[in-house]
């Protein structure tokens, strides 16, 4: 089975500040995706990013960042000059491929993130 | 841009009690998912569901619980004999491929 661990509850930081969340897992699959999801104070959960384990380029979508480390099994998430809107939850999430498309996705208990205006 | 919805917001039911939590999956996508989200805790899938088949649940997905593709838009999640432990956040989610997008959630108070 497959873990994920967010070890950091809360973050805080200044408004067009970089913060980087944490995120770590445990498989033994070659082949996976890892996504980051944002639950803003509404607790919809939207996509931010997602990395194929098979890339070894990190994904980059405007000001948010991947560190993928698989050989350490680390999937951070870097957010670059931080707006009051990135305010949420962010959940780390693990998707193995082998049954393909439709695998579903293991989640982290996830971080609160403020941003400090 | 197309999103997934879901009804209804919020639903209060008396514990024995049967609900239908209904999702409208994005028109082009052919995975359907569901997952909850107990208050204060993480995300837990339930259930996904490809060609009007389930392909994999978890065990919190037991006998209590059926989803079903009526027609071609919605896709709904019964709880037949509603617990108090069934309170929680209720997701839908849908994929064309591996990229889940999901609704914006039920949220289900069993009393």
């Amino acid at each position: 089975a497959q873990t994920v661990t967010q070890s950091q509850p809360e973050m805080s930081v200044q408004e067009a500040e970089t913060v980087t969340l944490s995120c770590t897992y445990d498989t033994s699959e070659s082949n996976y995706y890892l996504f980051w999801y944002k639950q803003p104070p509404s607790r919809q959960m939207i996509l931010v990013i997602r990395q194929e384990a098979y890339k070894q380029q990190n994904a980059t979508e405007n000001r948010f960042s991947v560190n993928f480390q698989k050989a350490a099994k680390s999937f951070s998430l870097k957010i670059s000059d931080s707006q009051l809107g990135d305010t949420a939850m962010y959940f780390c999430a693990f998707m193995k491929l082998d049954t393909g498309a439709n695998s579903k996705l293991t989640f982290g208990k996830g971080i609160t993130l403020s941003v400090r205006p | 841009e197309p999103e997934v919805t879901q009804t209804p917001s919020h639903q209060v039911t008396q514990m024995g009690q049967e609900v239908i939590l209904r999702c409208v999956p994005i028109s082009n996508h052919l995975y359907f998912y569901w997952y909850r989200q107990i208050l204060g805790q993480k995300v837990e899938f339930l259930v996904s569901f490809y060609n009007n088949e389930i392909s994999e649940k978890s065990e919190i997905f037991d006998d209590q619980f059926s989803v079903e593709r009526p027609d071609g838009s919605n896709f709904t999640l019964k709880i037949r004999s509603t617990k108090l432990e069934d309170s929680a956040m209720y997701f839908c989610a849908s994929s064309a491929l591996y990229e889940q997008y999901f609704g914006p959630g039920t949220r289900l108070t069993v009393t």
